[in-house]
């Protein structure tokens, strides 16, 4: 079936640095894509979306690239911090939202100090 | 605390016995979506509320899953007849409008742990 994978199951990086998590999606009918951060024991926390018709947005100290050519997701944060340390899911959406989201397995983020 | 609220937060069950979690929405949200997530996996979806209306059931809603929302406003899912292999977090999430809208995006409670011995 069709599905929203991510590339890295574990990415470390230094606190300060820059870190990209990539995300890889199959359902090209999808035209809402959203990023989450879970923290253990937590519910998902939603950090930022993108509409398929575009291809950038930006937040606070965060970026999505969409990329519908090759069906890549991707999520930049900026100067990370201890606090980003979390499980990062991609998840996709297509039509009406009604089939509800459909998430990845997770890149779980750690900084190191 | 005006996000989504799930109760109870932790719920430890023999098998067999049926249980029921509760999910209240952000006030004003008529989207209601209820998800399962085990242990190193994403959520993946169960059911989906319009106002009070079910309108989508996933595959992965049996017919021991039963889910309401009877004014529009909290939702509850029953699981009878509970099985081991029914142990997860149970997730709600709510929204307010189309998908892709500004403040359309879905909104987490913490979920419900379910443990089923």
């Amino acid at each position: 079936g069709e599905s929203v994978g991510l590339h890295l199951p574990t990415l470390s990086v230094q606190e300060g640095d820059n870190s990209i998590i990539n995300c890889a999606y199959s359902n090209s009918a999808s035209d809402y894509f959203i990023w989450y951060k879970q923290e253990s024991g937590k519910g998902p926390q939603f950090i930022i979306d993108i509409r398929s018709n575009m291809d950038k947005r930006q937040g606070q100290r965060v970026t999505v690239l969409l990329n519908k050519t090759v069906k890549h997701l991707s999520l930049q944060i900026a100067a990370t911090q201890p606090g980003d340390s979390a499980v990062y899911f991609c998840a996709e959406m297509a039509g009406g939202g009604a089939d509800g989201l459909t998430f990845g397995k997770g890149t779980h983020l750690i900084i190191q100090p | 605390d005006t996000g989504v609220s799930q109760n109870p937060r932790h719920k430890i069950t023999k098998r067999g016995q049926n249980v029921t979690f509760r999910c209240d929405p952000i006030s004003e949200h008529n989207r209601l979506y209820w998800y399962r997530q085990t242990l190193g996996q994403g959520p993946e979806f169960l059911t989906y509320f319009q106002n009070e209306a079910q309108l989508e059931k996933s595959r992965l809603l049996s017919d021991r899953f039963s889910a309401e929302r009877p004014k529009g406003s909290f939702s509850t899912l029953e699981i009878q007849r509970t099985e081991q292999g029914d142990s997860a977090m149970y997730l709600c999430a709510s929204s307010g409008t189309y998908p892709g809208l500004a403040g359309a995006e879905q909104f987490f409670g913490p979920g419900t742990r379910l443990t089923v011995l």
